[in-house]
């Protein structure tokens, strides 16, 4: 039982590149959730998803696009990364529904954008 | 609108004191609220929970976290600090309504000196 895995731990982009976070969880899980982690901001929800098949924005969605795979997965997507992407991004999960439950962390993914 | 305030932004402790992070909140609807913690170069580990019931909650590592609802607060607490108690901490809310999204507060940084 891994919990919330993230790939990669570590990224470095130049300006105008492109690339994918991974996130899965092996939980079975409904929920589950994109957030950046700034110094002196705390976490930004920035895409969510509810449920398989459905994604919602966050507060911070803008230069960021979200797939959810299945119900395991859910990736996040800098179609053309700028330098004030540059953050620590973590994933997380969490049930629905009935059970009011926690939501589990990834270790995260530190980025930077040169 | 739903959102956590976390008034301190550090907090320092001599270690066998007790301490107190402080966290309040705003929601519409019932209040789900939790506690987080975060070492360095780590995701966020969950410590405790209030759903319902004992306004007095205990969670991981000696912590307990006492619910106030005239005051609309979430203090985590706990009687002896230890040094390996320094780290960032996190007060969050869960909607009831829209389905698992979390609020969090900004964190507050405890540093417990020997």
């Amino acid at each position: 039982n891994a919990g919330v895995t993230q790939t990669p731990k570590f990224q470095v982009l130049k300006t105008g590149q492109s690339m994918t976070l991974q996130c899965a969880q092996d939980m079975n899980h409904n929920s589950m959730y994109w957030y950046r982690q700034d110094p002196g901001m705390g976490l930004r929800l920035i895409y969510y998803s509810a449920s398989e098949g459905t994604t919602d924005k966050g507060e911070v969605p803008n230069g960021y696009n979200v797939s959810r795979l299945n119900k395991r997965e859910f990736s996040l997507r800098l179609e053309s990364a700028a330098p004030s992407q540059t953050s620590v991004y973590f994933c997380a999960s969490t049930t629905s529904g009935i059970r009011i439950g926690e939501q589990f962390f990834g270790p995260g993914t530190r980025l930077t954008v040169l | 609108a739903q959102s956590v305030a976390q008034p301190e932004d550090q907090v320092n402790v001599a270690e066998g004191n007790p301490l107190t992070v402080k966290c309040t909140y705003s929601v519409s609807g019932n209040p789900y609220l939790f506690w987080y913690v975060q070492y360095p170069n780590r995701g966020l580990q969950f410590l405790l929970k209030y759903i319902t019931g004992d306004n007095l909650v205990k969670g991981s590592y000696g912590f307990e976290a006492e619910f106030n609802k005239s005051q609309t607060s979430f203090h985590l607490k706990k009687p002896s600090a230890l040094v390996s108690d320094s780290a960032l901490y996190f007060c969050a809310v869960r909607d009831e309504y829209r389905y698992g999204k979390f609020y969090f507060g900004s964190g507050t940084k405890l540093n417990v000196k020997p």
